[in-house]
């Protein structure tokens, strides 16, 4: 399917497991993102990348890595799950020119016991 | 640092009316652009409306049509003959128009209940 999607849709773990999100768009998108979604805060930023092989931080990047060894591919890790990354998370993905604007997969819900 | 504030939590409207929600925003960008995004109860992020700083005149799609006051830094978006489809958190964001780094900065968003 075309577009930008995320996996799994919901996950629920236990602190201090490792968890991957993963993140796949179709459109050869130079850039990607990764946000997260709590109440009171609107998305933040937890990482980004300008193209494959590079990668930098965001807002709120503490615990979690990225990596993007193929354009389509972000997968978002976080190496030991912590009850405060109990969140939403969204990927999104953009042309990287000034105008274009991110399109959104449909997010991660994500509980960490 | 950039910083957008969407001062209303909640907003509420009755089906045909019209609402406005506000955004703030804080830069010392001259380039740069501003959004409206839609959370429907579904999670999806839908683009509502962009608005390019340079540009003077105010964006307008459909029903949806911004007040952008580049001075004021005032952003706000205005939904006409509100539909039941509207409600939804909405939510502003900056982007600045140079360099390479094409991140969202996002307002804590506001919840549009629309009332039948």
């Amino acid at each position: 399917d075309a577009g930008i999607t995320q996996s799994p849709r919901y996950k629920i773990t236990e602190t201090g497991r490792q968890v991957t999100l993963m993140c796949h768009q179709t459109w050869s998108h130079s850039y990607m993102f990764w946000y997260r979604q709590d109440l009171g805060h609107g998305l933040r930023l937890i990482y980004y990348s300008a193209a494959a092989d590079i990668t930098d931080k965001g807002e709120v990047p503490d615990g979690y890595v990225v990596s993007r060894s193929k354009t389509e591919n972000f997968p978002l890790t976080l190496e030991s799950a912590t009850r405060s990354q109990t969140s939403v998370y969204f990927c999104a993905s953009s042309e990287g020119d000034r105008s274009h604007e991110q399109f959104f997969g449909p997010g991660t819900r994500l509980t960490v016991l | 640092a950039q910083t957008v504030t969407q001062s209303q939590p909640e907003m509420s409207v009755q089906e045909a009316e019209t609402v406005t929600l506000s955004c703030t925003y804080d830069t010392s960008e001259s380039d740069y652009y501003l959004f409206w995004y839609k959370q429907p109860p579904s999670r999806q992020m839908i683009l509502v409306i962009r608005q390019e700083a340079y540009k003077q005149q105010n964006a307008t799609e459909n029903r949806f049509s911004v007040n952008f006051q580049k001075a004021a830094k005032s952003f706000s978006l205005k939904i006409s003959d509100s539909q039941l489809g509207d409600a939804a958190m909405y939510f502003c964001a900056y982007r600045r128009g140079g360099g390479s780094n094409y991140k969202l900065t996002f307002g804590k968003g506001t919840l549009l209940t629309v009332n039948p």
